[in-house]
């Protein structure tokens, strides 16, 4: 069965750092997402993608956060300068067209230092 | 209202026992309604997708209420591998792609 990775699973950074998050979405998707989860706290919406560009953002989707699909395979979050409360489980999504369930990765769990 | 509601439990039931969650929303114009499970710490996993008809998967049956817009998921003979968090999760407005909204999830603890 077809599956959403995501890389790397645990990533460490300093507040203030550059990190990337990335992720390969199932094939013959279209719409791409992030979500992320603080520990204890619900799966919260960040960003949706279709076509090349954002579809719709959260008001957690900032300055800070970034995507991109660079490659037409790889879907990838970018957050430029990172805060403690960034630290979360960060979960990549895709879903192919309409009503359509998304299908999540294993997540990177991001901690900021 | 918050736009998807769930009594975060624990339900705390013995195996073999039937237990049904109830979820609330509040966005009318919602297309779709699914049921995810999610593990300690890993990602959400789709359960089954809830039809205002109902739909049944073995021991899993989903409901979906428009009028009183609430979605609901019942266990039957649960298992110690049911023991998880549930989501109930509502989707978009027609058009586009499906942007889904997650309850805070119910808590099962199957016992022996």
């Amino acid at each position: 069965e077809p599956e959403v990775t995501q890389t790397p699973s645990h990533q460490v950074t300093q507040m203030g750092q550059e990190v990337i998050l990335r992720c390969v979405p199932i094939s013959n998707h279209l719409y791409f997402y992030w979500y992320r989860q603080i520990l204890g706290q619900k799966v919260e919406f960040l960003v949706s993608f279709y076509n090349n560009e954002i579809s719709e953002k959260s008001e957690i989707f900032d300055d800070q956060f970034s995507v991109e699909r660079p490659d037409g395979s790889n879907f990838t979050l970018k957050i430029r300068s990172t805060k403690l409360e960034d630290s979360a489980m960060y979960f990549c999504a895709s879903s192919s067209i309409g009503d359509s369930p998304l299908h999540f990765g294993n997540g990177t769990r991001l901690t900021v230092t | 209202r918050k736009e998807v509601e769930q009594d975060p439990g624990p339900f705390n039931v013995p195996e073999g026992a039937t237990v049904a969650f109830n979820c609330t929303y509040s966005n009318s114009a919602s297309q779709s309604f699914f049921w995810y499970r999610q593990d300690c710490r890993k990602e959400p996993k789709l359960l089954m997708s809830v039809y205002s008809s109902g739909n049944e998967d073995g021991r899993f049956t989903a409901q979906l209420n428009r009028a009183s817009q609430y979605i609901s998921l019942l266990i039957r003979d649960s298992k110690l591998s049911d023991s998880a968090t549930y989501l109930c999760a509502r989707g978009g407005i027609a058009g586009g792609g499906n942007k889904l909204t997650f309850g805070t999830g119910t808590q099962l603890k199957v016992e022996l």
